[in-house]
């Protein structure tokens, strides 16, 4: 079946570093959403990504969906202490008959 | 606060008892998704109710159920609970649940203790 996998699973950053975590689908997605949940919090919308080559930016935040609409990533910029939790990201697809696929997501934690 | 609503909070039980575990999604929210998010893991979809209706299904386990009322509430039923089952179970909503993906708003979570 249809599988999302990102890395890194962890990510340890001084604050003021930039942070990256990667999304990649074992099918064609129909979309892709990020969501961000803090410790002891529940997952809370980020972003959704629709188009091929999509570019989204918040603030600090830059969301990428790949060309083949397969892959996805989440940029931040200078990060600060408020960035700390998990990113996940979560995917549709026909493959998987529609029905949502989280990643297992990237935990960040930024060092003051 | 994402205006789903899940009772209750904490819920510590022992092996082989049920329990019940009820969700209230948004106003004018007409889908209600549920996930079991164990300790140190991600979020492993359950299932989905579209306005009544079983909608999608994921790794949910047989002792497990759930069902979506008229007035769109949500309960899931664990029965013959192990250990294993201990984690936090979330509830979310959206506004259709279509395939393209509508915005999840997720309640705080139910947190199950199996002893």
């Amino acid at each position: 079946g249809q599988q999302v996998m990102q890395i890194p699973q962890y990510q340890h950053v001084q604050e003021g570093e930039d942070f990256t975590t990667y999304c990649n689908s074992s099918t064609t997605l129909s979309n892709i959403q990020w969501y961000k949940q803090r410790p002891g919090g529940h997952p809370v919308f980020l972003i959704q990504l629709v188009k091929s080559g999509e570019v989204k930016k918040q603030k600090r935040l830059t969301f990428q969906f790949g060309e083949a609409k397969k892959n996805s990533s989440l940029h931040i910029t200078a990060t600060q202490t408020t960035d700390v939790g998990t990113y996940f990201c979560a995917g549709w697809s026909r493959a998987s008959y529609d029905k949502v696929i989280f990643g297992p997501g990237t935990s960040l934690s930024v060092i003051p | 606060d994402s205006g789903v609503t899940q009772t209750p909070k904490h819920l510590i039980t022992a092996t082989g008892q049920r329990v019940t575990l009820r969700c209230s999604p948004r106003s004018g929210d007409l889908s209600v998704y549920w996930y079991q998010q164990s300790l140190d893991q991600g979020l492993q979809f359950l299932i989905q109710y579209y306005n009544g209706e079983e909608r999608a299904k994921g790794n949910i386990l047989e002792r497990f159920s759930a069902q979506q009322f008229p007035d769109l509430h949500s309960e899931l039923n664990l029965s013959s609970l192990e250990l294993g089952d201990s984690a936090l179970y979330f509830c979310a909503s959206s506004v259709v649940g279509g395939r393209a993906g509508d915005t999840q708003y997720f309640g705080p979570g139910t947190r199950l203790t199996v002893l």
